[in-house]
Protein backbone atom coordinates (compact mmCIF):
# COMPACT_ATOMS: atom_id res chain seq x y z
CA UNK A 1 0.00 0.00 0.00
CA UNK A 2 1.19 3.48 -0.60
CA UNK A 3 1.71 5.28 2.16
CA UNK A 4 2.53 9.18 2.70
CA UNK A 5 3.67 10.09 5.73
CA UNK A 6 3.16 13.96 7.42
CA UNK A 7 5.81 14.69 9.90
CA UNK A 8 3.19 16.39 12.42
CA UNK A 9 -0.19 15.91 13.00
CA UNK A 10 -0.54 19.13 15.34
CA UNK A 11 1.08 22.36 14.61
CA UNK A 12 0.88 25.20 17.51
CA UNK A 13 3.33 28.13 15.89
CA UNK A 14 3.32 32.02 16.57
CA UNK A 15 3.08 34.49 14.31
CA UNK A 16 6.17 35.46 11.97
CA UNK A 17 7.89 32.33 13.15
CA UNK A 18 9.16 29.91 10.50
CA UNK A 19 7.23 26.34 10.06
CA UNK A 20 7.97 23.43 7.57
CA UNK A 21 5.61 21.05 6.85
CA UNK A 22 7.20 17.87 5.86
CA UNK A 23 6.05 14.92 3.51
CA UNK A 24 7.02 11.56 3.02
CA UNK A 25 6.32 9.10 0.30
CA UNK A 26 7.16 5.48 -0.09
CA UNK A 27 6.43 4.43 -3.98
CA UNK A 28 8.58 6.03 -6.00
CA UNK A 29 5.76 8.71 -6.99
CA UNK A 30 6.54 11.34 -9.16
CA UNK A 31 4.11 13.48 -8.06
CA UNK A 32 3.40 15.62 -4.90
CA UNK A 33 1.54 18.46 -3.75
CA UNK A 34 0.46 20.30 -0.66
CA UNK A 35 -2.97 21.43 -0.38
CA UNK A 36 -4.32 23.50 2.45
CA UNK A 37 -8.35 22.73 3.76
CA UNK A 38 -10.57 25.27 4.97
CA UNK A 39 -14.20 24.80 5.98
CA UNK A 40 -16.30 25.98 3.05
CA UNK A 41 -13.48 26.41 0.83
CA UNK A 42 -12.73 23.20 0.27
CA UNK A 43 -9.50 22.14 -0.86
CA UNK A 44 -7.21 24.17 -2.62
CA UNK A 45 -3.74 23.85 -3.88
CA UNK A 46 -1.13 25.19 -3.04
CA UNK A 47 2.05 23.93 -4.38
CA UNK A 48 2.65 20.59 -7.02
CA UNK A 49 6.14 19.44 -7.41
CA UNK A 50 6.26 16.52 -10.38
CA UNK A 51 9.75 15.99 -10.24
CA UNK A 52 12.83 16.46 -8.28
CA UNK A 53 13.72 19.76 -7.71
CA UNK A 54 10.89 21.23 -10.05
CA UNK A 55 7.95 23.20 -8.14
CA UNK A 56 4.66 24.95 -9.54
CA UNK A 57 2.88 27.11 -8.04
CA UNK A 58 -1.13 26.25 -7.36
CA UNK A 59 -3.75 28.34 -6.57
CA UNK A 60 -2.73 29.71 -3.53
CA UNK A 61 1.45 29.99 -3.71
CA UNK A 62 1.34 33.49 -1.65
CA UNK A 63 3.49 33.47 1.77
CA UNK A 64 4.43 29.48 0.88
CA UNK A 65 7.79 27.89 -0.41
CA UNK A 66 8.35 24.32 -1.30
CA UNK A 67 11.50 22.23 -1.40
CA UNK A 68 11.51 18.77 -3.21
CA UNK A 69 15.41 17.63 -2.92
CA UNK A 70 14.62 14.01 -3.01
CA UNK A 71 11.63 12.27 -4.63
CA UNK A 72 10.23 11.00 -1.84
CA UNK A 73 9.93 14.23 0.22
CA UNK A 74 7.97 17.24 -0.59
CA UNK A 75 8.74 20.25 2.06
CA UNK A 76 5.79 22.94 2.69
CA UNK A 77 7.69 26.02 4.29
CA UNK A 78 5.73 28.99 5.88
CA UNK A 79 8.44 31.95 5.68
CA UNK A 80 6.63 34.00 8.48
CA UNK A 81 3.57 32.19 9.66
CA UNK A 82 0.42 34.24 9.90
CA UNK A 83 -2.88 33.78 11.52
CA UNK A 84 -4.40 33.23 8.19
CA UNK A 85 -2.58 30.13 7.31
CA UNK A 86 -3.75 28.29 10.44
CA UNK A 87 -5.59 25.33 8.64
CA UNK A 88 -5.33 21.56 7.82
CA UNK A 89 -2.41 21.00 5.36
CA UNK A 90 -2.73 17.84 3.39
CA UNK A 91 0.13 16.09 1.46
CA UNK A 92 -0.83 14.01 -1.90
CA UNK A 93 1.41 11.91 -3.62
CA UNK A 94 0.51 10.10 -7.87
CA UNK A 95 2.19 8.26 -9.85
CA UNK A 96 1.94 9.27 -13.96
CA UNK A 97 0.56 12.28 -15.65
CA UNK A 98 -0.15 14.82 -13.05
CA UNK A 99 -3.77 15.54 -13.97
CA UNK A 100 -4.91 12.69 -14.04
CA UNK A 101 -3.47 10.52 -11.33
CA UNK A 102 -5.37 8.85 -8.25
CA UNK A 103 -3.85 11.21 -5.18
CA UNK A 104 -2.64 9.26 -2.36
CA UNK A 105 -3.00 11.52 0.80
CA UNK A 106 -0.92 11.49 3.88
CA UNK A 107 -3.21 12.10 7.29
CA UNK A 108 -2.36 16.12 7.43
CA UNK A 109 -1.20 18.57 9.56
CA UNK A 110 -3.39 20.71 11.63
CA UNK A 111 -1.68 24.06 12.33
CA UNK A 112 -2.74 26.82 14.60
CA UNK A 113 -1.04 30.02 14.27
CA UNK A 114 -1.64 32.30 17.42
CA UNK B 1 -12.82 30.00 -15.86
CA UNK B 2 -13.20 26.56 -13.48
CA UNK B 3 -16.29 25.91 -11.31
CA UNK B 4 -17.10 22.67 -9.38
CA UNK B 5 -20.85 22.50 -7.80
CA UNK B 6 -22.28 20.16 -5.19
CA UNK B 7 -24.41 20.46 -2.22
CA UNK B 8 -23.38 21.37 1.06
CA UNK B 9 -24.52 18.49 3.12
CA UNK B 10 -26.89 15.85 2.39
CA UNK B 11 -28.87 13.37 4.80
CA UNK B 12 -29.62 9.78 4.31
CA UNK B 13 -31.22 7.21 6.10
CA UNK B 14 -29.31 3.95 7.12
CA UNK B 15 -30.09 1.13 4.47
CA UNK B 16 -31.51 3.58 1.42
CA UNK B 17 -29.98 4.73 -1.43
CA UNK B 18 -28.00 8.17 -2.03
CA UNK B 19 -27.36 10.22 -5.39
CA UNK B 20 -24.32 13.40 -5.04
CA UNK B 21 -24.29 15.26 -7.90
CA UNK B 22 -21.68 17.66 -9.43
CA UNK B 23 -21.34 20.12 -12.30
CA UNK B 24 -18.75 20.88 -13.52
CA UNK B 25 -17.12 24.10 -15.94
CA UNK B 26 -13.55 23.78 -16.23
CA UNK B 27 -11.12 24.06 -19.46
CA UNK B 28 -10.90 21.41 -21.21
CA UNK B 29 -11.97 17.59 -19.91
CA UNK B 30 -9.94 14.71 -18.75
CA UNK B 31 -12.13 12.63 -16.12
CA UNK B 32 -13.78 13.48 -13.03
CA UNK B 33 -12.92 11.65 -9.78
CA UNK B 34 -14.86 11.32 -6.36
CA UNK B 35 -13.09 10.50 -3.16
CA UNK B 36 -13.91 10.33 0.03
CA UNK B 37 -13.29 12.20 3.13
CA UNK B 38 -14.39 10.87 7.01
CA UNK B 39 -14.14 13.37 9.71
CA UNK B 40 -10.24 14.07 10.48
CA UNK B 41 -8.80 11.79 8.06
CA UNK B 42 -7.91 11.92 4.70
CA UNK B 43 -9.47 11.74 1.71
CA UNK B 44 -9.35 8.60 -0.25
CA UNK B 45 -10.41 8.17 -3.37
CA UNK B 46 -13.29 6.47 -5.03
CA UNK B 47 -13.55 6.71 -8.76
CA UNK B 48 -12.34 8.17 -11.69
CA UNK B 49 -14.75 8.88 -15.04
CA UNK B 50 -14.03 9.50 -18.50
CA UNK B 51 -16.18 8.52 -20.22
CA UNK B 52 -20.12 8.82 -20.41
CA UNK B 53 -21.97 6.46 -18.60
CA UNK B 54 -21.93 4.49 -15.09
CA UNK B 55 -19.33 2.61 -13.60
CA UNK B 56 -20.05 0.75 -10.87
CA UNK B 57 -17.85 -0.83 -7.75
CA UNK B 58 -19.82 -2.64 -5.32
CA UNK B 59 -22.17 -0.02 -3.29
CA UNK B 60 -20.89 2.55 -4.98
CA UNK B 61 -21.55 4.09 -8.44
CA UNK B 62 -20.15 7.11 -10.64
CA UNK B 63 -22.22 8.46 -13.44
CA UNK B 64 -20.92 11.24 -15.68
CA UNK B 65 -22.59 13.20 -18.52
CA UNK B 66 -19.83 14.99 -20.63
CA UNK B 67 -21.91 16.74 -22.87
CA UNK B 68 -23.61 17.82 -19.36
CA UNK B 69 -21.08 18.87 -17.88
CA UNK B 70 -22.84 16.40 -14.67
CA UNK B 71 -21.70 13.66 -12.53
CA UNK B 72 -23.20 12.08 -9.61
CA UNK B 73 -22.19 9.41 -7.33
CA UNK B 74 -25.07 6.51 -6.11
CA UNK B 75 -24.14 4.48 -2.71
CA UNK B 76 -26.54 1.77 -2.33
CA UNK B 77 -27.31 0.02 0.68
CA UNK B 78 -26.65 2.97 3.23
CA UNK B 79 -24.92 1.96 6.09
CA UNK B 80 -23.69 4.32 9.04
CA UNK B 81 -19.91 4.27 8.24
CA UNK B 82 -20.92 5.65 4.85
CA UNK B 83 -21.45 9.13 6.90
CA UNK B 84 -18.17 11.04 5.30
CA UNK B 85 -17.54 14.15 3.05
CA UNK B 86 -17.85 12.97 -0.65
CA UNK B 87 -15.49 15.02 -2.68
CA UNK B 88 -16.19 15.79 -6.34
CA UNK B 89 -12.92 17.06 -8.71
CA UNK B 90 -11.60 17.82 -11.65
CA UNK B 91 -8.32 19.19 -13.75
CA UNK B 92 -8.84 22.05 -15.22
CA UNK B 93 -6.63 23.02 -18.48
CA UNK B 94 -6.71 26.66 -18.08
CA UNK B 95 -4.88 26.45 -15.13
CA UNK B 96 -2.50 23.43 -16.30
CA UNK B 97 -4.61 20.65 -15.78
CA UNK B 98 -4.17 21.21 -11.54
CA UNK B 99 -7.24 19.31 -10.17
CA UNK B 100 -9.89 21.47 -8.83
CA UNK B 101 -12.49 20.22 -5.87
CA UNK B 102 -15.80 21.09 -5.05
CA UNK B 103 -16.36 21.87 -1.47
CA UNK B 104 -17.15 18.98 -0.39
CA UNK B 105 -20.89 16.87 0.03
CA UNK B 106 -21.03 16.17 3.96
CA UNK B 107 -23.24 12.72 4.11
CA UNK B 108 -24.92 12.13 7.38
CA UNK B 109 -26.19 8.54 7.56
CA UNK B 110 -29.37 8.51 9.95
CA UNK B 111 -30.62 5.02 11.60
Amino acid sequence: DVKVTQSSRYLVKRTGEKVFLECVQDMDHENMFWYRQDPGLGLRLIYFSYDVKMKEKGDIPEGYSVSREKKERFSLILESASTNQTSMYLCASSRGAWDTGELFFGEGSRLTVL
Amino acid sequence: GQNIDQPTEMTATEGAIVQINCTYQTSGFNGLFWYQQHAGEAPTFLSYNVLDGLEEKGRFSSFLSRSKGYSYLLLKELQMKDSASYLCAAPDYNQGGKLIFGQGTELSVKP
